[in-house]
């Protein structure tokens, strides 16, 4: 149980152009998601809080208007890459809480490779 | 703010050895949880162990063991039998209990297994 699908696995872009990353919890309803960035041999970098119904809370330096968050249902939340350009390539990583007691490791996507060209 | 502290960016050991991963934080907070995960080169986040700070006894999975030190401030991950699928980056991470909160991940040790 506790499954996270994140879809793209990996996705190349044109400069200018925008992407959206789907991170959805199969097996159970996540009111909270989390957007990780990770660059090579590099630790996560918490990027913003996912919550459902409501707007996400951005991490200092990470620009909103760039990387936009919907989480319309329990089940998935959405990071929308927009304008992308060559600096956004990274490996983006989602996790949520499956709930089911607070001392239950949150459990992660596979992460998607975003390459802007 | 919490901080989560891995001094040793990188570590090898041979097949069937045993290696201790170092992690150390600081917080105020006196009741949190602490985890290894695990990024093969697929780089899938694989939980490992988890410790919840008000339990003294060590957390064990199978090979995988902590030495946790709470006035310390200490968390460590001892590999025994090391195997060549251990190869991996592991991170240490905390959690507030509160529901809602982000882990906070140290910066990770590259761990290379040889035959």
């Amino acid at each position: 149980g506790a499954v996270v699908s994140q879809h793209p696995s990996w996705v190349i872009c044109k400069s200018g152009t925008s992407v959206k990353i789907e991170c959805r919890s199969l097996d159970f309803q996540a009111t909270t998601m989390f957007w990780y960035r990770q660059f090579p041999k590099q630790s996560l970098m918490l990027m913003a809080t996912s919550n459902e119904g409501s707007k996400a809370t951005y991490e200092q330096g990470v620009e909103k208007d760039k990387f936009l968050i919907n989480h319309a249902s329990l089940t998935l939340s959405t990071l929308t890459v927009t304008s992308a350009h060559p600096e956004d390539s990274s490996f983006y990583i989602c996790s949520a809480h499956p709930g089911t007691g607070t001392n239950y490791g949150y459990t992660f996507g596979s992460g998607t490779r975003l390459t802007v060209v | 703010a919490q901080t989560v502290t891995q001094s040793q960016p990188e570590m090898s050991v041979q097949e069937a050895e045993t290696v201790t991963l170092s992690c150390t934080y600081d917080t105020s907070e006196s009741n949190y949880y602490l985890f290894w995960y695990k990024q093969p080169p697929s780089r899938q986040m694989i939980l490992v162990i988890r410790q919840e700070a008000y339990k003294q006894q060590n957390a064990t999975e199978n090979r995988f063991s902590v030495n946790f030190q709470k006035a310390a401030k200490s968390f460590s991950l001892k590999i025994s039998d090391s195997q060549l699928g251990d190869t991996a980056m592991y991170f240490c991470a905390f959690m507030k209990p509160q529901a809602g909160t982000a882990l906070i991940f140290g910066k990770g040790t590259t761990l290379s297994v040889s035959s």
